[in-house]
């Protein structure tokens, strides 16, 4: 059973601090991670990929892949409130579907 | 380009019914993937078609079934409902199936109610 676990929450940052978002997962196979941001009552909407360890930048965030220790983060600089959301990490490999993890609450407070 | 569109966007039925839910992908994506969405077991995948053919599925009854046409629209259906299929279904579309970089965006989802 492939699996995907995050902190389910909530976390509670100030306005303008860096949120820290972290997710582990089981199958070392995986391939391609993926972070997506679901407003409630919404849909999720992607924020960034990442295929390669290190880190990816865009923007305020910032994802970071490390493989050998099956671990993905997202960080998101100076946070708003209008980042206070789920934050799902999804994980996939070659010709299987996405696992999805059962995401991160996150509150910025003003 | 427009996103993925799905419809209805609300729905009622009654145990017993039988539902189907519609999506229509990005143009040009010819994979679509559906997911159970409930506050108490997450995102959860139903299943993946690619070219009119189921490429992956989720462990779900029977009961949950889908299909997928040539022009890449799909539809998931969902017999004898029970009260637990009370769920956001969200669809998502990515270009191919054997892309591992591929990404995939979802519509904005069914809110399905069961009384």
């Amino acid at each position: 059973q492939k699996e995907v676990e995050q902190n389910s929450g909530p976390l509670s940052v100030p306005e303008g601090a860096i949120a820290s978002l972290n997710c582990t997962y089981s199958d070392r196979g995986s391939q391609s991670f993926f972070w997506y941001r679901q407003y409630s009552g919404k849909s999720p909407e992607l924020i960034m990929s990442i295929y390669s360890n290190g880190d990816k930048e865009d923007g305020r965030f910032t994802a970071q892949l490390n493989k050998a220790s099956q671990y993905v983060s997202l960080l998101i600089r100076d946070s708003q409130p209008s980042d206070s959301a789920t934050y799902l990490c999804a994980v996939r490999s070659y010709g299987q579907n996405f696992v999805f993890g059962p995401g991160t609450r996150l509150s910025v407070l003003p | 380009k427009a996103g993925v569109t799905q419809t209805p966007r609300y729905l009622i039925k009654t145990r017993g019914q039988q539902v189907t839910l519609s999506c229509s992908p990005i143009s040009g994506h010819r994979s679509v993937s559906w997911y159970q969405q409930t506050p108490g077991q997450g995102l959860q995948f139903l299943f993946e078609y690619f070219s009119e053919t189921q490429r992956n599925k989720g462990n779900f009854p029977g009961r949950f079934s889908g299909r997928q046409f040539s022009n890449s629209r799909s539809e998931m259906n969902v017999s004898t409902l029970e009260l637990g299929d009370s769920a956001l279904y969200l669809c998502a579309s990515r270009p191919s199936y054997s892309g591992a970089g591929d990404t995939q965006y979802f519509g904005p989802g069914t809110r399905l109610t069961v009384l």
